[in-house]
């Protein structure tokens, strides 16, 4: 997976608790992304870095925040998650345009 | 902004047979289409990708051609195996600039082959 790790790999959570997923690189890429994969939906973009604290909202960032600290670290913060929000989440790193993916965090919100 | 669209959803092939998978995209911007193949529990997988400034690409077995005129693009699998069994994703992005690499993906498409 390019040397991209995400954690936790699953959760289960309850409405209105707060999340963070983590994602984190090892190649010093630039770009890193998140997405969420729903059945009928492919992957959709939920925000994206393209540097050290310099990030941008998706397609679908309602509900969603996201920091980047440093270069190797990208997390996804769920502020106060709804059922809506179980998905798969994926994280992505991208060197010019080729984007490498990581294993996913499966999110269960009951 | 852009929108791709995939079809079929899922194709069923014979192993030996090609299976061909079409997507279509919407704005005339956009530069570069990947493929990703994902199985299942598991990140999709970049397997060949496409610059508009080239109409075919193969790798092996696998191909990609490009129609930029009509504004889509598909993913040719010869002499399918098994292990070819999985989700396939198209996606496409105008590279380069502040577009930041953004992808829009299609739906997916599930393709078995049967022994």
């Amino acid at each position: 997976d390019a040397g991209i790790t995400q954690s936790p790999r699953h959760k289960v959570t309850e409405t209105g608790t707060p999340v963070t997923l983590r994602c984190h690189q090892t190649e010093n890429h630039r770009y890193m992304y998140w997405y969420r994969q729903d059945p009928g939906h492919g992957l959709r973009l939920i925000h994206y870095s393209y540097g050290v604290k310099d990030t941008d909202k998706g397609e679908v960032s309602d509900g969603y925040s996201v920091s980047r600290s440093k270069t190797e670290d990208f997390l996804l913060t769920l502020e106060s998650a709804t059922s809506s929000q179980t998905s798969v989440y994926f994280c992505a790193i991208g060197y010019t345009d080729t984007q490498y993916f990581g294993p996913g965090t499966r999110l269960t919100v009951l | 902004g852009e929108n791709v669209e995939q079809h079929p959803s899922t194709l069923s092939v014979q192993e030996g047979d090609s299976a061909v998978i079409k997507c279509t995209y919407s704005d005339s911007a956009s530069n570069y289409f990947p493929w990703y193949k994902q199985e299942l529990g598991k990140g999709p997988q970049l397997i060949i990708d496409i610059r508009s400034n080239v109409g075919e690409k193969k790798d092996q077995r696998i191909a990609v051609t490009l129609n930029k005129t009509a504004k889509h693009f598909s993913l040719h699998i010869t002499e399918t195996q098994p292990e070819d069994s999985a989700v396939y994703f198209c996606a496409a992005t105008l590279a380069g600039g502040t577009s930041y690499g953004k992808l829009t993906f299609g739906q997916g498409t599930i393709l078995t082959v049967h022994p």
